[in-house]
């Protein structure tokens, strides 16, 4: 069964202080490997698809990266408004349903 | 402007008190689904329709129903709400075509409690 994982659940930086969010996904034909962003009290808005491996996009503070296990969403010198949980979901050739991670969910301090 | 809409926002009710939550879209898509969304499990697809009149469980369908009798409207009916449906319910939606994923759109969320 498809499954996307993601680590750490929480993370709290500080303002320019750059990290990167991890995503593990198992996906029996990866059609595509999708980053949203969530803020409290709102539905979820889409930022990034990669679709294989080695490819990169970039928009602003945030660079989604992949490999054939893992996707990474990494954070160059934080703002406070970059706070917000950040999901990724998986889709696979096999069927139409996005499988989503837990979300991790950033806190960035002034 | 392009938007999906919920209502209501914020529900509490009781077990067995039969509800509906509804969700509308102006962007003329042929997808559209429902999702709940529980601490430390994601979302969850709970039905989806790919267009008027076709719809499809998706992997929570149980205690769940949905109908498509018009493109813009997907309400989701919960015939006799119980306490393990408690959680926060999104609608979504986008084109039906293979680049549709990237523009799905998500609705603000209704948070259901059942009592």
């Amino acid at each position: 069964e498809d499954q996307v994982t993601q680590s750490p659940e929480a993370l709290r930086l500080q303002e320019g202080e750059s990290s990167s969010l991890n995503c593990s996904y198992t996906v029996s034909g990866l059609r595509g490997l999708f980053w949203y962003r969530q803020d409290p009290g709102k539905g979820p808005e889409f930022l990034f698809t990669l679709y294989s491996a080695g490819e990169e996009k970039e928009k602003e503070r945030l660079k989604a990266t992949l490999t054939k296990k893992e996707s990474f969403l990494h954070i160059t010198a934080p703002k406070p408004e970059d706070s917000a949980t950040y999901l990724c979901a998986s889709l696979s050739y096999n069927n139409n349903d996005m499988r989503f991670g837990a979300g991790t969910r950033l806190t960035v301090k002034p | 402007e392009a938007q999906v809409t919920q209502n209501p926002r914020y529900l509490i009710t009781v077990t067995g008190k039969k509800l509906t939550v509804t969700c509308s879209q102006n962007m003329n898509h042929e997808y559209m689904s429902w999702y709940r969304q529980d601490p430390g499990l994601g979302l969850r697809q709970i039905y989806y329709s790919m267009n008027v009149e076709v719809t499809d469980k998706g992997d929570v369908p149980e205690g769940y129903k949905v109908s498509r009798k018009e493109k813009r409207n997907f309400p989701l009916i919960l015939e006799s709400p119980s306490p393990n449906q408690t959680s926060l319910y999104f609608c979504a939606s986008r084109t039906g075509t293979p680049r549709g994923y990237n523009e799905q759109f998500f609705g603000p969320g209704t948070r259901l409690t059942v009592l």
